[in-house]
């Protein structure tokens, strides 16, 4: 099935610092998803796009739906130890079911 | 409490033998979805439902089987045709219709393994 190119695949940074993740796709969408997972739970929505251009914000957390349909980033900015993770980017085009990225995993240094 | 409820949380299959896991939502919403996620990958699609009675195969359904006799209910069954079983498994759902393009929430998982 198709996958979305969700990158980078892990980050280590330190606390306080800004994050930014991208999420491309060969497809063109009319959803974009952004999800937390931590270890061993299911995984946490975090911000719903749905129009192409839209830029969306959910406290310290920022993601916008790109203006291509085929891509969206999401930063997370002054990062706190409990941001650390694993960030899923998920699409979908019509009413098929959500297309997943492979994940971020996020570390945060104190 | 609304929500999705998986259970159990961890479970435990012999060689050769069937294993059913649960995943109960009172939200009232038609699409349920199944996933498997294995260490470091994304999440990939099992089976999925979009109306009571009704469910259609994902991307790698062999060696699975689902039923959706109930709106609130989707259980997986986890048959010994799947060679492979040891996972992670997450259940899904999804309000649609009238209330138009919701997002998919997700339970908090069942870990298989074998014995």
């Amino acid at each position: 099935g198709q996958q979305l190119n969700q990158s980078p695949q892990s980050m280590f940074i330190q606390e306080g610092e800004d994050v930014s993740m991208n999420c491309t796709s060969s497809s063109i969408f009319n959803t974009w998803l952004w999800y937390k997972q931590d270890p061993g739970e299911g995984p946490v929505l975090l911000i719903a796009l749905y129009k192409a251009g839209e830029l969306t914000s959910n406290g310290r957390l920022t993601a916008q739906f790109g203006i291509t349909r085929k891509d969206s980033f999401l930063n997370i900015s002054a990062s706190i130890p409990s941001d650390v993770g694993i960030y899923f980017c998920a699409g979908r085009a019509g009413n098929t079911p959500l297309v997943f990225g492979k994940g971020t995993r996020l570390s945060v240094i104190a | 409490d609304g929500g999705i409820t998986q259970s159990p949380k961890y479970l435990f299959r012999k060689e050769g033998q069937n294993v059913t896991l649960s995943c109960e939502q009172n939200l009232n919403h038609d699409a349920m979805y199944w996933y498997r996620q294995d260490p470091g990958q994304g999440l990939r699609l099992i089976y999925y439902s979009q109306i009571v009675n009704d469910f259609q195969k994902g991307d790698i359904a062999e060696g699975y089987s689902v039923s959706r006799e109930k709106k609130e209910s989707f259980p997986l069954t986890v048959t010994s045709a799947q060679k492979n079983p040891t996972a992670f498994y997450l259940c899904a759902s999804r309000g649609t219709g009238i209330r138009g393009n919701q997002p998919q929430h997700f339970g908090d998982g069942t870990r298989l393994s074998i014995l």
